[in-house]
């Protein structure tokens, strides 16, 4: 198995709304990254978490909460967000020494 | 800190003809480089790396030398079809127990018949 998976592919929320993006791999890889991606620009990292902790979080606004249950998950936790939050949520994942990371196809968020 | 930078796009070419897009950066150190490629309502897929100076990746008949004296990463192929219609990063990381992608602007590629 040489994907990560993105559930779900598109999430439509208010702005009072809670709602989670999972993101899940079995190659083994012992880190796991979230990055945003807004229309016509780069990924931009959120969080990356080695061995299941967070080990960099880029000034992210607490309203998105990252979570690691295990080596194989990876979820991100969505609350209060604003209209300006939609974008492309892009789940990654890597072996620990090596820099390759394997990207899932994204969960395309709007904020209403 | 380390930057990417890409010639702008859109890049519009007939089939068959030769693509070049432009790359270089500014690292500390001796950083990787990579091109990502992602299709329409994609995610990223890696395309090609270098890891060393004068090493040159390829794949999917594209490729790109590390030119460490220019610091580019230039990206090219010789014949472009209608399916390699996409937007192309370029990028670089240098390694630790994370890595740390830093992303060209990236440019889209739109190949006509």
């Amino acid at each position: 198995d040489t994907e990560v998976t993105q559930t779900p592919k598109h999430l439509v929320m208010g702005m009072t709304n809670k709602k989670s993006l999972k993101c899940e791999q079995h190659m083994g890889h012992r880190a796991m990254y979230w990055y945003k991606q807004k229309a016509k620009k780069p990924p931009e990292l959120m969080f990356v978490y080695s061995y299941e902790k967070l080990s960099i979080n880029e000034s992210v606004p607490s309203r998105f909460s990252p979570e690691c249950p295990n080596s194989s998950l990876l979820n991100l936790h969505l609350h209060a967000l604003q209209p300006e939050d939609s974008a492309l949520y892009l789940c990654a994942s890597s072996q620990l020494r090596a820099n390759v990371l394997t990207f899932g196809a994204g969960s395309r968020l709007t904020v209403l | 800190g380390n930057s990417v930078t890409q010639m702008e796009g859109p890049v519009t070419l007939s089939e068959e003809a030769f693509l070049t897009i432009n790359c270089t950066y500014t690292a500390t150190g001796y950083p990787s480089l990579f091109w990502y490629v992602q299709y329409p309502g994609e995610g990223l897929q890696l395309l090609l790396k270098a890891t060393k100076a004068d090493d040159k990746g390829s794949n999917k008949g594209f490729e790109a030398t590390y030119r460490k004296e220019t610091t580019s990463f230039h990206l090219e192929k010789g014949s472009v079809q209608v399916s390699d219609s996409a937007v192309y990063f370029c990028a670089l990381s240098t390694a630790g127990t994370a890595s740390k992608l830093t992303f060209g602007t990236g440019t889209r590629l739109q190949v006509t018949l």
